[in-house]
């Protein structure tokens, strides 16, 4: 299947400070692009939905100004998960599809665990 | 919006034997339904998927079944073996628009040698 790679694959940071997380379709272009968080022992629950060009759709309850999604190209997303807290330590997964009407499968990243300190 | 339920959260079986995970949707619209192993520390791997066209699929020891007017759908998994020992996710989405996928809870199956 296509490959996503995302960047870091672990990271920490101080409270207070401003995290990157990069997703990218190593072998395909990403028409969407999907970012999630995970909760230990938890399932994964969507945070936004984002296309190229265009503005992400975020989730009810996830903060658009604190949970930052850029898709400036169909090969690229970042999330930067700005003034982290302790509280937003969790595991964030993206999946990134060639179809935005949905009818090829989506591919999943390796996951960035984000530990806030 | 879309809710699944998984069951059961966790499941224990030995070398060999069968295992059964099922799951419930809530939103008529979906049409499709996919399957995911995930192993710990990384992301979800897809296994299997079904479209509501159909009512059953295999691949080798993977089958997964479909019942549309019960909005039910189970992940079978014959001969298990330690490696198939992870936590597998169900999701059913709307392949039309951007196609959401919504997650089930997980279950976690542990295969005892």
């Amino acid at each position: 299947g296509a490959v996503v790679s995302q960047h870091p694959s672990w990271v920490i940071c101080k409270s207070g400070t401003s995290v990157k997380i990069e997703c990218r379709s190593l072998d395909f272009q990403a028409t969407t692009m999907f970012w999630y968080r995970q909760f230990p022992k938890q399932s994964l629950m969507l945070m936004a939905t984002s296309n190229e060009g265009s503005k992400a759709t975020y989730e009810q309850g996830v903060e658009k100004d604190k949970f930052l999604i850029n898709h400036a190209s169909l090969t690229l997303s970042t999330l930067t998960v700005t003034s982290a807290h302790p509280e937003d330590s969790s595991f964030y997964i993206c999946s990134a599809r060639a179809d935005a009407l949905g009818n090829t499968e989506a591919f999943f990243g390796q996951g960035t665990r984000l530990t806030v300190v | 919006g879309e809710n699944v339920e998984q069951h059961p959260s966790t499941l224990s079986v030995q070398e060999g034997d069968s295992a059964v995970i099922k799951c419930t949707y809530s939103d008529s619209a979906s049409n499709y339904f996919p399957w995911y192993k995930q192993e710990l520390g990384k992301g979800p791997q897809l296994i299997i998927d079904i479209r509501s066209n159909v009512g059953e699929k295999k691949d080798q020891r993977i089958a997964v079944t479909l019942n549309k007017t019960a909005k039910h759908f189970s992940l079978h998994i014959t001969e298990t073996q330690p490696e198939d020992s992870a936590v597998y996710f169900c999701a059913a989405a709307y392949s039309g628009g951007y196609q959401k996928v919504t997650f089930g809870t997980g279950t976690k199956l542990q295969v005892i040698p």
